[in-house]
């Protein structure tokens, strides 16, 4: 069956620094991954999505992902972390059939000064 | 336009009361989506509709009953909830279809619900 894993409830980390959110995933094929961002009392935004080829993709709000197949990984990553990114952020694997989504747990991030 | 309305924003209600929640895209989207949100806690899928037909119903409560009176319109139909039943309510639309890029799912801002 399919899952996803976010290990880490919650970070914490200063304005300026470098982020990385984890997520693992558990699927029988090539998985449909996605990342979104829930900022308070608000729906969820799209921040970047893996169907295939390059492993490395690029989101909005310089975001990037990589997908590690060997890990069953599709870490979260910002160089630069910005007070507006302090937020819910919530990775989900898209089933292949059916349309169904299967999210993880999320990660809450504070950003500190 | 790539966006998923909501209304209303917010709705109190009594557990005697019938209120409904309307969703609505213009995106030509064939799927639509209800979720339900606890606060910290990842959406829970309640309905799935495809094709204006339900496809899926997550095992939800008959005090809440979908429509899908057309391809850009969903409904959510609120009888005799309960007080647990308070949260954040979204709404989701994507394409419909098995190859890769149909599975995005794009969100409302939600309704959050409150239930006395």
């Amino acid at each position: 069956a399919q899952s996803v894993t976010q290990p880490d409830i919650h970070i914490t980390v200063s304005e300026g620094a470098s982020l990385e959110l984890r997520c693992n995933y558990s699927y029988g094929a090539t998985p449909y991954l996605f990342w979104y961002v829930q900022s308070p009392g608000q729906g969820l935004q799209l921040l970047l999505k893996y169907f295939s080829g390059d492993t490395l993709v690029q989101g909005i709000k310089g975001f990037e992902a990589e997908f590690k197949r060997s890990q069953s990984s599709f870490n979260l990553r910002k160089p630069s972390v910005h007070w507006s990114d302090a937020a819910e952020y919530f990775c989900a694997v898209g089933a292949q059939t059916g349309n169904q989504f299967y999210f993880g747990t999320g990660t809450s991030l504070t950003v500190i000064p | 336009d790539t966006e998923v309305t909501q209304t209303p924003k917010h709705l109190v209600m009594g557990m005697t009361n019938k209120k409904s929640l309307k969703c609505e895209q213009h995106m030509g989207h064939r799927a639509m989506y209800w979720y339900k949100q606890k606060a910290k806690k990842p959406p829970e899928l309640m309905f799935v509709y495809s094709y204006e037909k339900l496809s899926i119903n997550e095992s939800v409560p008959s005090r809440f009953s979908p429509e899908c009176p057309n391809s850009s319109l969903l409904n959510l139909h609120l009888h005799a909830l309960q007080p647990e039943d308070s949260a954040l309510y979204l709404c989701a639309s994507s394409k419909v279809g098995t190859s890769a890029g149909y599975n995005e799912q794009f969100f409302g801002p939600g309704t959050r619900l409150t239930v006395l």
